[in-house]
Order: C-alpha cells, then structure tokens, then sequence
C-alpha cells in the first residue's frame, strides 16, 4: 500500500526540540521531492518545509527557517524534521506530504499527520 | 513571497447545487495552482493541480480553470461527500502557499 506515516510528535516544553519521522512505503521514495506542512488547531494549511530527492535542494518557510531543518534518508525510505527553539505557535499537526514531480511542491500524497503540542 | 486568497470564506450550499470557489493570487503564478479536499481530522487531498488538471480517481463534478492570478473551483452539482473545507495552493517558485480555505456547509 502507498502510505506516508508520521511519528514523533508530543508536548515539549518553549524552547524544547523534537525530531519528527515520516516512514514512506509501497513508492520509490527516492525519486520524489518531499514536504512538511502543518495546521494549527483550528486553522489553514501552512508550508513548513520542502526537500527534493537527492537531498541537493532544501525549503524553509521564513516562519520556521534557522529553527528546523528538514532530511532525509533514502536507504530508509525516510523523512524528518528536526525543531528546535520552538515555540506555542508551532502548535500543530504536522503532516509529511509528496509531490508528483521534482521540485514541483503540491502534494498528490499525505501523511496521517503527528501532533505538536508546545506548552509550559 | 506570492499570497493566495481565497473566497468565499463560507459557502452555505444544497445537495445538487453548482458551487464556485475564487483563489487569487498576489502575481501571476502561470498554472502552478492546486485545489485540496479537506475533512474534519483527516489529512488533505488532492483534487486538481496545474488549475484545471484532474487527479486521478477525483469524480469529474470537480472542475478547475483560470490562469495567471485568477482560478476557481467548481463543483458542478453538490453531493453529501462534498460538504467538506477547500484549500488552493500555489506552487510557483519555492515558497508555495496555501489559500485560508473555504468550507461548504449544508443549507
């Protein structure tokens, strides 16, 4: 079965950090660009982070960037995103997400998605 | 960075209506726009991408059109699965965006 499954997510303290996953399977994940977008509760859809196949091209939202750091392992058929420095607003369910095509980033694929939760 | 702005905010709709969703963009994005289907805790889902291409296995009451700044989204007769929060998104360049989504409700 084609699937994207995302793991890690928790409460974590202001300032904390947290590493999330994303385990890709029934695809050739290599040869796909992938994504990280989250919703906070109750709210839109917000681009976090992008990253092509090879790993040779990397994408920050301006919200995020020089706090996480999206990567990937394709030996592991793998996604992560390494937070740090967060913060209450990075609340969020966090989604994994492929594109169809390299470095076009919409996404034909989703993740269940992993609650962040960023409380004192 | 290029913004999507979607509206109406709020649709309130019968089962068989036409349905019209406007997204516009802050400068021409081309054709790099997709529309997503989302449902109350489950994850978004693809319905049309490239304005007005179809994804696979998306009925084919879903239509997409325009270009350049202006695209809409159209549900040519509403059904019950249909009643559900919408979502453009460009993706022209490397900081792609998403509409503040639109959610059709039963009248």
């Amino acid at each position: 079965e084609v699937q994207l499954v995302e793991s890690g997510g928790g409460l974590v303290k202001p300032g904390g950090s947290l590493r999330l996953s994303c385990a890709a399977s029934g695809f050739t994940f290599s040869r796909y660009s992938m994504s990280w977008v989250r919703q906070a509760p109750g709210k839109g859809l917000e681009w976090v982070s992008s990253i092509s196949s090879s790993s040779t091209y990397i994408y920050h939202a301006d919200s995020v960037k020089g706090r996480f750091t999206i990567s990937r392992d394709n030996a592991k058929n793998s996604l992560y995103l390494q937070m740090n420095s967060l913060r209450a607003e990075d609340t969020a369910v966090y989604y994994c997400a492929r594109s169809p095509w390299e470095l076009l980033f919409h996404f034909d694929l989703w993740g269940r998605g992993t609650l962040v939760t960023v409380s004192s | 960075d290029i913004q999507v702005t979607q509206s109406p905010s709020t649709l309130s709709a019968s089962v068989g209506d036409r349905v019209t969703i406007i997204c516009r963009a802050s400068q021409s994005i081309s054709s790099w726009l997709a529309w997503y289907q989302q449902k109350p805790g489950k994850a978004p889902k693809l319905l049309i991408y490239k304005a007005s291409s179809l994804e696979s296995g998306v009925p084919s009451r879903f239509g997409g059109s325009g270009s350049g700044t202006e695209f809409t989204l159209t549900i040519s007769s509403l059904q019950p699965d249909d009643f559900a929060t919408y979502y453009c998104q460009h993706y022209s360049g490397y900081s792609p965006s998403f509409g503040q989504g639109t959610r059709v409700e039963i009248k």
